[in-house]
């Protein structure tokens, strides 16, 4: 079962900033970084922020994240209708397992 | 380029066992953990363990401990996930996932197409 806690959804029209939060533990957030996926409809996840702020090549600096003590947070500003999709955070927990979070339907109206 | 092929669909009925598979390309096999997560339809992602390829140690998630198995073969490049004792909650597609040794046990960057399996009598 999911450990760590996302809203179900968030929504916001074109252009507009939405945030998603992730509130985890001291075991799994606390003392390890923060990763978040995005997962469009019938693909794969596909890692959109590692060690909790850093882009891998080739995703837009409009997607950015941030961490605080237990909790994170993926923010995607200038809001396309490509964007459209589940979002995940995951972290490692210190009791040897990978914990993810809820998921959050991002609807751009 | 890193790339996981994953075996294709299977149908299994209760209590029986599955085993998939996850060939791996662009990438030294024994320098990357892999993991293995379940998404049941329209639901979240769940870790379900993780095999390192070079001694075969793994590391399951408890709610599968006991009931999954992942290895590697070294010689094919080729990582497998075994579930046993299957019942109708098992049906879900399975992702094989990857990442560098180096980072330490890290939530994966590199993810298969994933493998749907059915549990159904």
């Amino acid at each position: 079962q999911s450990v760590l806690t996302q809203p179900p959804s968030a929504s916001g029209t074109p252009g507009q900033r939405v945030t998603i939060s992730c509130s985890g533990s001291s075991s799994n957030i606390g003392s390890n970084s923060v990763y978040w996926y995005q997962q469009l409809p019938g693909t794969a996840p596909k890692l959109l922020i590692y060690r909790n702020n850093q882009r891998p090549s080739g995703v837009p600096d409009r997607f950015s994240g941030s961490k605080s003590g237990t909790s994170a947070s993926l923010a995607i500003s200038g809001l396309r209708s490509e964007d459209e999709a589940d979002y995940y955070c995951a972290a490692w927990d210190n009791s040897l397992s990978g914990v993810f979070g809820t998921g959050t339907k991002v609807a751009v109206l | 380029e890193v790339q996981l092929l994953q075996s294709g669909a299977e149908v299994k009925k209760p209590g029986a066992t599955v085993k998939i598979s996850c060939k791996v390309s662009g990438y030294t096999f024994t320098d990357y953990y892999m993991h293995w997560l379940q998404q049941a339809p329209g639901k979240g992602l769940e870790w379900m363990g993780l095999v390192d390829p070079e001694d075969g140690e793994a590391i399951y998630a408890e709610k599968f401990q006991g009931r999954v198995t992942t290895t590697a073969d070294t010689a094919t490049d080729t990582a497998y996930m075994q579930l046993s004792s299957l019942r109708s909650e098992d049906t879900a597609i399975y992702y094989c996932a990857t990442d560098r040794k180096s980072l330490g046990i890290v939530p994966p960057a590199y993810w298969g197409q994933g493998t749907l399996v059915t549990v159904s009598s």
